[in-house]
C-alpha cells in the first residue's frame, strides 16, 4: 500500500541554522510531491511542490530534493527563523486524485 | 471568498449524536477534499468530490460518515451516532485542477475541531 513517512518527528534548529526536514514514501509510482507547513490552530500551506521527472526545486529559502532511487524526499529550509516553527508534511500524488500525507515533522527554531 | 471556510471551529458533542461540518471552498475550485487529523497523525484521506462526477468515496471510514456537495460548491460531512475515535481535526481542502497539479496544491481550511465526549 502506500505510505509516506518521516524521519524524524521533531527537529530543533537554532535561529539562522539551516534546517533539513525528510520524508520517506513507499509507492514508486508516485509522480508528483507537495511540502505544507501547519501552524498551530490552521490548516496545512502549500510551500512547495516538486514533479519526478525533476530531482531539486527551489523557492524562497526553501528547497526540495527529490531521490527517486531511494524514493526519499527532503525539504531544506535556509536561515531558519522563528516563524518557520511549525509542522511540516510531504505529501505524495500517485493517482491523480488525491494525495497521501505522512505524520508530519514538528520543527522548533530556538531563538 | 479569498480562502476555504469552515464552521464550526470548534464541535463539542456528545456521544451517540449527529453533527454536521460545512465546507465553503473557494469559489470556482471545482475539487474539493475532506481529511481527517488525529492528535499527532498525518492526514487522512476521507472523500473527493470533482465537478458533477460521483464522489471518492473511498476513505470513508464507516457508514456513519456521509458528505455531499451541493450545487458544487459547499460542502457538508456528516458523523451519525458520533463515538469517541470521531474525535480529530476535520479539514477541507479545494483546489482548482484535477489531483491539485501543476503548481496549485491544495488551498486548506482551518479545520474544524470536533471533540465527542
Amino acid at each position: 500500500g502506500e505510505s509516506v513517512g518521516l524521519h524524524l518527528p521533531t527537529l530543533s534548529v537554532q535561529e539562522g541554522d539551516n534546517s533539513i526536514i525528510n520524508c520517506a514514501y513507499s509507492n514508486s509510482a508516485s509522480d508528483y510531491f507537495i511540502w505544507y507547513k501547519q501552524e498551530s490552530g490552521k490548516g496545512p500551506q502549500f510551500i512547495i511542490d516538486i514533479r519526478s521527472n525533476m530531482d531539486k526545486r527551489q523557492g524562497q529559502r526553501v528547497t526540495v530534493l527529490l531521490n527517486k532511487t531511494v524514493k526519499h524526499l527532503s525539504l531544506q529550509i535556509a536561515a531558519t527563523q522563528p516563524g518557520d516553527s511549525a509542522v511540516y508534511f510531504c505529501a505524495e500524488n500517485a493517482r491523480g486524485n488525491q494525495f497521501y500525507f505522512g505524520t508530519g515533522t514538528s520543527l522548533t527554531v530556538i531563538p | 471568498g479569498a480562502g476555504v471556510s469552515q464552521s464550526p471551529s470548534n464541535k463539542v458533542t456528545e456521544k451517540g449524536k449527529d453533527v454536521e461540518l460545512r465546507c465553503d471552498p473557494i469559489s470556482g475550485h471545482t475539487a474539493l477534499y475532506w481529511y481527517r487529523q488525529s492528535l499527532g497523525q498525518g492526514l487522512e484521506f476521507l472523500i473527493y468530490f470533482q465537478g458533477n462526477s460521483a464522489p471518492d468515496k473511498s476513505g470513508l471510514p464507516s457508514d456513519r460518515f456521509s458528505a455531499e456537495r451541493t450545487g458544487g460548491s459547499v460542502s457538508t460531512l456528516t458523523i451519525q451516532r458520533t463515538q469517541q475515535e470521531d474525535s480529530a481535526v476535520y479539514l477541507c481542502a479545494s483546489s482548482l485542477v484535477l489531483g491539485a497539479q501543476g503548481g496549485y496544491g491544495y488551498t486548506f481550511g482551518s479545520g474544524t475541531r470536533l471533540t465527542v465526549v
